[in-house]
């Protein structure tokens, strides 16, 4: 069964440093993976996804991922965090690229000025 | 962009009430919507998938009886909670794929908070 764990809660870091939310996954075929953001009290926005190639994928708002198939990860970083990038981050999972999506327990990033 | 419109936003009912949301894709037309519910911890349980025209196909463990979908039309979804219970009470939200584009082309609605009293 395919799945998608976040191991942290919430990321805390001042406005400026770099960021990164965690996320690994599982699936029994290779993975289409995805990241979504949520801001408050509206639906989720894709930011990026990683289909084939590159390991490296460069999304919306500056935020990059990096996909690592022997630690079946897929991280979300950004160089320069932005107190406007405090939100709820979704890291998910489909073995299709119109397939249902699985999604983690998401991430609460909160940058402070 | 796209946009999927989801209605009410909040909604409050007694106990054994049935709580209709609706999910509408505004400016392109959806053969597939899916409907998830967020619990208060975060976590984004997909609920099952609303397919235009046929029956939804649910996700292990979602009772299809307590929770009716309908997706009448290519731009409307229903997702009715029947007799709602306290524990019903949640956060559900639709989404609506444009057909053949891919994942990053899923549009979600805000969201619907309901509180079962």
């Amino acid at each position: 069964a395919q799945s998608v764990a976040q191991p942290e809660d919430q990321v805390n870091v001042a406005e400026g440093n770099p960021l990164t939310v965690k996320c690994t996954y599982s699936v029994s075929g290779n993975p289409y993976l995805f990241w979504y953001v949520q801001y408050p009290n509206r639906g989720l926005q894709f930011l990026l996804k990683y289909i084939t190639g590159d390991n490296l994928v460069k999304g919306s708002y500056g935020f990059e991922a990096e996909f690592n198939k022997s630690q079946t990860s897929f991280h979300l970083k950004k160089p320069s965090a932005l107190v406007s990038d405090s939100a709820l981050y979704f890291c998910a999972v489909s073995l299709d690229n119109t397939d249902k999506l699985i999604f983690g327990t998401g991430t609460r990033l909160q940058v402070f000025p | 962009g796209a946009v999927v419109s989801q209605h009410p936003s909040w909604v409050i009912c007694k106990s054994g009430t049935s709580v209709k949301i609706e999910c509408r894709s505004l400016d392109f037309q959806a053969t597939t919507m899916f409907w998830y519910r967020q619990f208060p911890k975060q976590s984004l349980m997909l609920m099952a998938t609303s397919n235009e025209g046929s029956k939804a196909t649910y996700e292990q463990g979602v009772e299809k009886d307590k929770f009716l979908i309908n997706h009448a039309s290519l731009t409307l979804s229903t997702l009715t909670v029947t007799s709602a219970h306290p524990e019903d009470s949640s956060f559900y939200i639709c989404s609506a794929t444009i057909p053949g584009q891919g994942n990053e082309k899923l549009f979600f609605g805000s969201g619907t908070q309901l509180s079962v009293l």
